[in-house]
């Protein structure tokens, strides 16, 4: 079975600083993909960074980055300089291959607050 | 990236009647579209999997009759929530993949989402 935990519900960061979410995650799949999707209160979903399983580097995307631990199998999304828009849902995601039509399995999210 | 449209974004309904809501795939052709429920402060919790000229592949626990989903095109699927009642208000989400394919290494785009209250 397929599990994603994200274990801070709710998170505080300063504007300007840095702030990691925390993602870890259970397969059996030989093959997957993570990502991390932003939702602010409007709730639309918006794509922010993926990770292979095979890839060797850490994925990034400007102010985003992924710290992908694959032995821990953890997850971690980094945002750097946050910003007031920061403000907003987190949610990992992992997709595999067993589920046949790789559907997502997300994790609880964590809330965001930046702080002026 | 992709861009997945949602109609409408609000409806607010009377106990017992249907509503359709539609998702679209604007500029890229999805053969698989996954449709979503999210309850305030929760997360996405998916109903099924709607797949383009066969039937949906429904999550356990989801009614079959109750939620009824058509994919007649690429680039349309619709959701049909059948008889109504307050217990269905919630936000629904539909997403699909681009044209890259359905793989795992493939993000979703999502549409921006229908909130449904049943009065």
């Amino acid at each position: 079975a397929q599990k994603i935990t994200q274990t801070q519900p709710g998170m505080f960061v300063q504007e300007k600083e840095a702030v990691t979410l925390d993602c870890t995650y259970d397969t059996s799949d030989p093959s997957y993909g993570l990502f991390w999707y932003k939702q602010p209160s409007s709730g639309e979903m918006i794509f922010l960074i993926y990770q292979g399983s095979y890839d060797q580097q850490n994925a990034t995307e400007g102010r985003y980055s992924l710290n992908f631990q694959k032995a821990r199998k953890s997850a971690n999304l980094v945002i750097s300089a946050s910003q007031l828009g920061d403000s907003a849902m987190y949610f990992c995601a992992m997709r595999g291959i067993s589920s046949g039509t790789y559907k997502y399995i997300f994790g609880t999210g964590t809330r965001l607050k930046v702080l002026a | 990236g992709a861009v997945v449209s949602q109609h409408p974004s609000w409806v607010i309904c009377k106990s017992g009647t249907s509503v359709k809501i539609e998702c679209r795939s604007l500029d890229f052709q999805a053969t698989t579209m996954f449709w979503y429920r999210q309850f305030p402060k929760q997360s996405l919790m998916l109903m099924a999997t709607s797949n383009e000229g066969s039937k949906a592949t429904y999550e356990q626990g989801v009614e079959k009759d109750k939620f009824l989903i058509n994919h007649a095109s690429l680039t349309l699927s619709t959701l049909t929530v059948t008889s109504a009642h307050p217990e269905d208000s919630s936000f629904y989400i539909c997403s699909a993949g681009g044209g890259r394919g359905q793989g795992p290494y493939n993000e979703q785009f999502f549409g921006p989402g229908t909130r449904l209250t049943v009065l």
